[in-house]
């Protein structure tokens, strides 16, 4: 199936660990993204990535790295990971100016 | 950052009702996309609109970008309980083609 796909789909850890998100592609896109949805579902960007390359990076926190080993994959690394963290967490991708198709969702939860 | 709002944010109605949810902004778009995300998943592209003034279709749901490109109303017909969902505006600009910002978003519960 062509899709975004994003693992794990939920992910309960303790403050202070590091843990990371993995996401792939195979739509054939050059632009990839990482956004967090709050508790009210309010859905804010953090990357973009296009063909590799850090596009946007909207002021999130640098325990957030963010990395593209290619143009499928966009993966997400969180060090020292505390409870305001808990969100849900959606990879998705798209071409240039074209609607974004998402992933399911990582649903983090720090206790 | 621009801000989109949307109204109302709750909205729970019966099968068979109509509705409409408004997307709003003091800032100019080049582009107005709507999406649907039902728990679990991640948000679905229903529609985009482009030129103000434009009206879309989609059974139902009708879409509307208005005149000056700043605000989108979504007109759902006779509700069905496969409507229920989150719904969210996005805007584009123009020069920031890889950023989409998201509306505050509307849950919809229509039940029988």
């Amino acid at each position: 199936d062509t899709a975004v796909s994003q693992t794990p789909k939920y992910l309960v850890t303790q403050m202070g660990n590091d843990k990371s998100i993995k996401c792939e592609q195979n739509l054939g896109h050059d632009t990839m993204y990482w956004y967090k949805q709050d508790s009210k579902k309010f859905l804010k960007i953090m990357f973009s990535y296009n063909n590799k390359e850090l596009i946007i990076n909207e002021t999130v926190p640098n325990r957030f790295s963010p990395k593209s080993p290619d143009k499928a994959h966009l993966n997400l690394h969180i060090n020292s990971l505390e409870l305001g963290d808990s969100a849900v967490y959606f990879c998705a991708s798209s071409r240039p100016n074209s609607p974004l198709h998402f992933g399911n969702g990582t649903r983090l939860t720090v206790t | 950052t621009q801000l989109l709002e949307q109204s109302p944010q709750f909205l729970s109605i019966q099968e068979g009702e109509n509705l409409t949810v408004y997307c709003n902004s003091s800032s100019v778009f080049s582009s107005l996309q709507w999406y649907r995300q039902e728990p679990g998943e991640g948000p679905v592209l229903l529609v985009t609109v482009v030129t103000g003034g434009e009206v879309k279709k989609l059974k139902r749901l009708t879409f509307q970008f208005g005149d000056a490109r700043k605000d989108s109303s979504l007109h759902i017909t006779a509700a069905q309980t496969g409507d229920t969902g989150l719904y969210l505006c996005a805007a584009q600009n123009t020069g920031t083609a890889s950023k989409l910002t998201f509306g505050t978003g509307t849950r919809l519960q229509v039940t029988l």
